[in-house]
């Protein structure tokens, strides 16, 4: 399968500074990405759906300024949230696809764990 | 409102015995079903997926059974191994490269 990278795999942040997390497909080009949140032992949560070149479409509930998405270009997307808070901490995964090429499946990066003190 | 119901929230097999994970939907638009296998602290990894033209499919140990009619699709583990232990997703999306519904998991140990 292809291979999707998170970068940090772990951060801790003090409450009030943002944090960046960075999502990369390494060997395709990932037209559409997908944030999500995971709660322990629990599901996945969509937060919002990025396409290259345009601005990401958040889902019900999801603060846009709070969690920023940037998706430049076709191999990376980024996940910013800002000023952060306790609440905030979280397993945030990340995956890509390359809509109908590859046989258009989606593939999750390892996730980055967030904890904001 | 929850798109894709799962079942059971925890599975104890002894090894060698067979898994078995239910999902069921209600958005007959839906028409692309994977399986995702998560270990603790990892990204979901794919272990299979259906779309509704085929009632089953089958990879290695790993069969997705689809029922079109009741709207619902499970996945089963042949010869369940302890290295199989770990959380099952099941999801739903109009196409494989859309926004999945997810459930709400599976845990799965498997005994030696």
């Amino acid at each position: 399968g292809a291979v999707v990278s998170q970068h940090p795999s772990r951060v801790i942040c003090k409450s009030g500074t943002s944090v960046k997390i960075e999502c990369r497909s390494l060997d395709f080009q990932a037209t559409t990405m997908f944030w999500y949140r995971q709660f322990p032992k629990k599901s996945l949560m969509l937060m919002a759906t990025s396409n290259e070149g345009s601005k990401a479409t958040y889902e019900q509930g999801v603060e846009k300024d709070k969690f920023l998405i940037n998706h430049a270009s076709l191999t990376l997307s980024t996940l910013t949230v800002t000023s952060a808070h306790p609440e905030d901490s979280s397993f945030y995964i990340c995956s890509a696809s390359a809509g109908s090429g590859r046989g258009g499946e989606q593939y999750f990066g390892p996730g980055t764990r967030l904890t904001v003190t | 409102q929850q798109q894709v119901k799962q079942s059971p929230q925890s599975l104890i097999v002894q090894k060698g015995g067979i898994s078995i994970i239910n999902c069921a939907y209600e958005n007959t638009a839906f028409d692309y079903f994977p399986w995702y296998q998560q270990f603790p602290g990892k990204g979901p990894a794919l272990l299979i997926a259906i779309r509704p033209d085929v009632s089953e499919k089958k990879e290695g140990r790993f069969t997705i059974s689809f029922n079109k009619s009741a709207k619902q699709f499970s996945l089963h583990i042949m010869d369940s191994q302890p290295g199989d232990s770990a959380t099952y997703f099941c999801a739903a999306s109009m196409s494989s490269f859309n926004k999945f519904y997810f459930g709400s998991g599976t845990k799965l140990n498997v005994k030696p």
